[in-house]
């Protein structure tokens, strides 16, 4: 069984400053890590995605994650936000042995407000 | 890319009436496709998995009465609302996993939803 942690459930930022947010998993088997943007009344859009390689990920909308194996972690971050970024973002996980009848472990999501 | 369809996008009914939800994958085959349902500023939840040919597995807690799943096709899964009541009133989501050639990795790739209101 897998599991997720957003550790903030609101994250308030300025526009064109940082920001990271924070995701923590708990597996006992080796995993593939997501994450997806949602915008009010729309589905989710997959931002970027951990599969194997590199460690550092690169997505859209300018947007990267670090996987770190020894802290079970998959932050992530960008270096200056936007107004338009504001959004749900979902931290999520699926076993690599999946065969692809079994869905992602969703995290519980975090509100990124971005105020001018 | 894979692209996901959901419809109708919002749906408004009366109380012990039925609505359906069509999700489709538009360029791509899935034989398994997900439901989902996310209240208001919440987590998605999932409610059962769709697969091509056979029943929906359901999760625990989820009617399989109330919430009808048929997936007819491979491009095609139907989540039914029966008899719907204001407490069934949510955002319905699904999705539909497409493997990856290059990495072997199963991509679940969402639709818009469907924004369901029960008065």
């Amino acid at each position: 069984a897998q599991s997720v942690t957003q550790l903030d459930s609101q994250v308030p930022v300025f526009e064109e400053a940082p920001v990271e947010l924070r995701c923590n998993y708990s597996s006992s088997v080796s995993v593939y890590l997501f994450w997806y943007v949602q915008y009010p009344n729309q589905g989710l859009q997959l931002l970027l995605k951990y599969l194997s390689g590199s460690t550092l990920v690169k997505g859209i909308n300018g947007f990267e994650a670090e996987f770190n194996k020894s802290q079970t972690s998959f932050h992530l971050r960008k270096p200056s936000v936007h107004i338009s970024d504001t959004a749900e973002y979902f931290c999520a996980v699926s076993d690599r042995m999946d065969t692809g009848r079994r869905a992602l472990t969703f995290g519980s999501g975090t509100r990124l407000q971005v105020q001018p | 890319g894979a692209v996901v369809s959901q419809h109708p996008s919002w749906v408004i009914c009366k109380s012990g009436t039925s609505v359906k939800i069509e999700c489709r994958s538009l360029d791509f085959q899935a034989t398994t496709m997900f439901w989902y349902r996310q209240f208001p500023k919440q987590s998605l939840m999932l409610m059962a998995t769709s697969n091509e040919g056979s029943k929906a597995t359901y999760e625990q807690g989820v009617e399989k009465d109330k919430f009808l799943i048929n997936h007819a096709s491979l491009t095609l899964s139907t989540l039914t609302v029966t008899s719907a009541h204001p407490e069934d009133s949510s955002f319905y989501i699904c999705s539909a996993t497409k493997k990856e050639t290059s990495s072997g990795a199963n991509v679940l790739t969402f639709g818009a939803g469907s924004r369901l209101t029960v008065l």
